[in-house]
């Protein structure tokens, strides 16, 4: 059971948009920094964003990420089969004292 | 540019030890926290360990906290994680990142390394 929750899966076509929900706590998302991370399989993770709504340098606008009190989304928009990959949200718990992720939501673009 | 390249893991027996090493280069390694993260098969990530960029500080996963060590040094820009008392849970792929999970993420990502626990 992790601390984080996200939804195990999503779907949509090529060109659509969809969001992927990470919801926690006062502990961990509700008073610190929220990051996604996108993993392709076979390869590493890769930051998308960082500090709920920022993204790294060479990452396409089509990400965004917003957060609202203990719930955070990351939006996907003109979705490409080359986004099919599972994704993760991860925050710093400040009464666990430890880093979080969510589960991870497998991504599917049909 | 950024890149970390962890080695030591392999197959141990449960009650063994390994130790992981992450190689890094490309950037100021004594300027950053750095972290390490695995991933068990069919599972999804899981944090394990931070350390700040002067090793003052040390934070650990509730699973491995008295059984795993990690520790850098600065002078060889390495990343380390002393694995002891490894359970068949441990069975994971290692990875080592730069950065921390909150603040500006977990920037740059090592390929891993297979830590694999059986008997």
């Amino acid at each position: 059971q992790s601390v984080l929750t996200q939804p195990p899966s999503v779907s949509a076509a090529p060109g659509q948009k969809v969001t992927i929900s990470c919801s926690g706590s006062s502990s961990n998302i509700g008073n610190n920094h929220l990051s996604w991370y996108q993993q392709v399989p076979g390869t590493a993770p890769k930051l998308l964003i960082y500090e709920d709504d920022k993204r790294p340098s060479g990452i396409p606008d089509r990400f965004s990420g917003s957060k609202s009190g203990t719930s955070a989304t990351l939006g996907i928009t003109g979705l490409q089969t080359g986004d099919e990959a599972d994704y993760y949200c991860g925050a710093w718990d400040g009464s666990l004292n430890t880093g979080v992720f969510g589960g991870g939501t497998s991504l599917t673009v049909l | 540019e950024v890149q970390l390249v962890e080695s030591g893991g392999g197959l141990v027996q449960p009650g063994g030890s390994l130790r992981l090493s992450c190689a890094a280069s490309g950037f100021t390694f004594s300027s950053y926290a750095m972290t390490w993260v695995r991933r068990a098969p069919g599972k999804g990530l899981d944090w394990v360990s931070s350390i700040s960029d002067n090793s003052d500080s040390t934070y650990y996963a509730d699973s491995v906290r008295g059984r795993f060590t990690i520790s850098r040094d600065n002078s060889k820009n390495t990343l380390y994680l002393q694995m002891n008392a490894l359970r068949v849970e441990d069975t994971a792929l290692y990875y080592c990142a730069k950065g921390k999970i909150f603040d500006s993420g977990l920037g740059s990502w090592g390929q891993g390394t297979l830590v694999t626990v059986s008997s």
